[in-house]
């Protein structure tokens, strides 16, 4: 079962850091952390993935706890347009299947 | 952003006919994949692609088909539409499976009535 557990909705101010987390306590020593986030009528978008270490890339930064067994997408700076809804995902090196949950609504107040 | 097109972009049909939506890039991508987006049910993997001729299951691929006779495209066949099969279809590609990022393309949407 590859699950994670994210929290239904999150609300965040415009210009300010916005941290998503997301639970995955069973996940194996070979399953990478994606991160989706799919805007409103539009198919979803790459964010960034992880193993072990903490990435950073031009849309967000993934913190990966120590045990694993849970981590934070960070958007430094939120904006208007990064409203979507937010997936985390457990992925199988050995695998081709992406395994999306509910994932975290954000909504960006002005 | 990945040159990925879905058509049709949107279709209404009746219970019992056939249906073929239609993923086309242009990015030489090995893989191909179907999925299908329902309330309550996040995205799941109808059918995927490592190749031309080579296809294999997803989660959810009971009443449906896939062929990929090039590598540019990839069809998603429903034999005869039922009502629970309307729902918005995605198709995504990726570099190579594994941890690659998949790109999706627009989405069609699907009524069966």
């Amino acid at each position: 079962d590859a699950k994670t557990t994210q929290p239904n909705s999150m609300e965040s101010n415009e210009e300010e850091p916005v941290h998503l987390p997301c639970n995955h306590s069973t996940i194996s020593g070979t399953d990478y952390i994606h991160w989706y986030r799919q805007l409103p009528s539009q198919g979803p978008e790459y964010v960034i993935h992880g193993l072990t270490s903490n990435v950073n890339n031009r849309m967000a930064s993934l913190a990966i706890a120590e045990d694993r067994k849970s981590s934070t997408l960070i958007l430094h700076r939120a904006t208007l347009r990064d409203a979507a809804v937010y997936y985390c995902i457990r992925h199988n090196n050995a695998g081709n299947m992406l395994t999306f949950g509910g994932g975290t609504r954000l909504m960006v107040k002005p | 952003d990945a040159g990925i097109t879905q058509s049709p972009r949107h279709k209404v049909t009746e219970t019992g006919t056939p249906v073929t939506l239609r993923c086309h890039q242009t990015e030489n991508h090995r893989y191909m994949y179907w999925y299908r987006q329902d309330p309550g049910h996040g995205l799941r993997l109808i059918h995927y692609s490592y190749g031309v001729k080579d296809t294999d299951k997803g989660e959810v691929s009971d009443g449906y088909s896939v062929s990929r006779s090039k590598t540019e495209d990839f069809l998603l066949t429903l034999e005869s539409a039922t009502s629970s099969q309307t729902s918005v279809y995605f198709c995504a590609i990726s570099d190579s499976g594994g941890n690659y990022e998949q790109y999706f393309g627009p989405g069609t949407r699907l009524t069966v009535t």
